[in-house]
């Protein structure tokens, strides 16, 4: 089975940009999860989809957003891109509520 | 008070010696706890969960679940150098509409 998988895995942006990252979940799992992963912060939550409606959301502005396909796959944009916004964006899915999550290999975002 | 705390280490062990990792948590409705591994540059992988009190056993982890005390530990034996990365624990719990809390983790180094 095929794992998560996110792309771009690279991407080189400037500030006030905006930029669109895309996961395709593990076959079968209808939760898409995102977080955002610093040095200094850790992993920060950022929202979760399920079966295209979005179930949990983290503490980040509005200029972060996602939504998610009827084929599971999901998408996140962050509009006006700052300095801040470097980081590894990760996404997971999951089967269902009490199943762990899958990570994929993330997407490395660098904003200059 | 942290939803889920971890000491960030690090921790340091000689080869072969038992790895101990501990996390905690606040929110006494949680029910789905899980390990993973996050190696430098890497993404989280998935080492075990545990669902109810008491022991489960995988290989050289062990991971244990005290829900009066609200604790989950994680216990590595025979360590290995390939072993040092930062482990993170996760906590689902219902009360926060499942989603999956993060833990900012502890970084292991095992000394050959």
């Amino acid at each position: 089975k095929a794992g998560v998988t996110q792309t771009p895995r690279y991407l080189i942006k400037t500030r006030g940009q905006q930029v669109t990252l895309s996961c395709s979940p593990i076959s079968g799992h209808r939760s898409v999860s995102w977080y955002q992963q610093t040095p200094g912060q850790g992993l920060q939550f950022l929202f979760e989809y399920f079966s295209e409606t979005q179930r949990n959301k983290g503490n980040f502005p509005g200029r972060f957003s996602g939504r998610q396909f009827s084929n599971s796959r999901s998408e996140m944009n962050v509009s006006t891109l700052e300095l801040g916004d470097s980081a590894l964006y990760l996404c997971a899915s999951r089967q269902g509520r009490d199943q762990p999550q899958h990570f994929g290999d993330g997407t490395r975002l660098s904003i200059l | 008070q942290k939803e889920v705390e971890q000491n960030s280490g690090p921790l340091s062990v000689p080869e072969g010696a038992i790895a101990s990792l501990n996390c905690t948590y606040s929110d006494r409705g949680s029910q789905s706890f899980f390990w993973y591994r996050q190696y430098s540059g890497k993404s989280p992988e998935l080492i075990m969960f545990i669902y109810s009190n008491g022991d489960k056993e995988d290989g050289r982890f062990t991971a244990q679940l005290n829900k009066a005390s609200q604790y989950v530990s994680l216990l590595i034996r025979d360590s290995q150098p390939s072993d040092s990365a930062t482990y993170l624990c996760a906590v689902n719990s219902k009360s926060s509409g499942d989603k999956l809390t993060f833990g900012t983790g502890t970084r292991l180094a095992v000394r050959p």
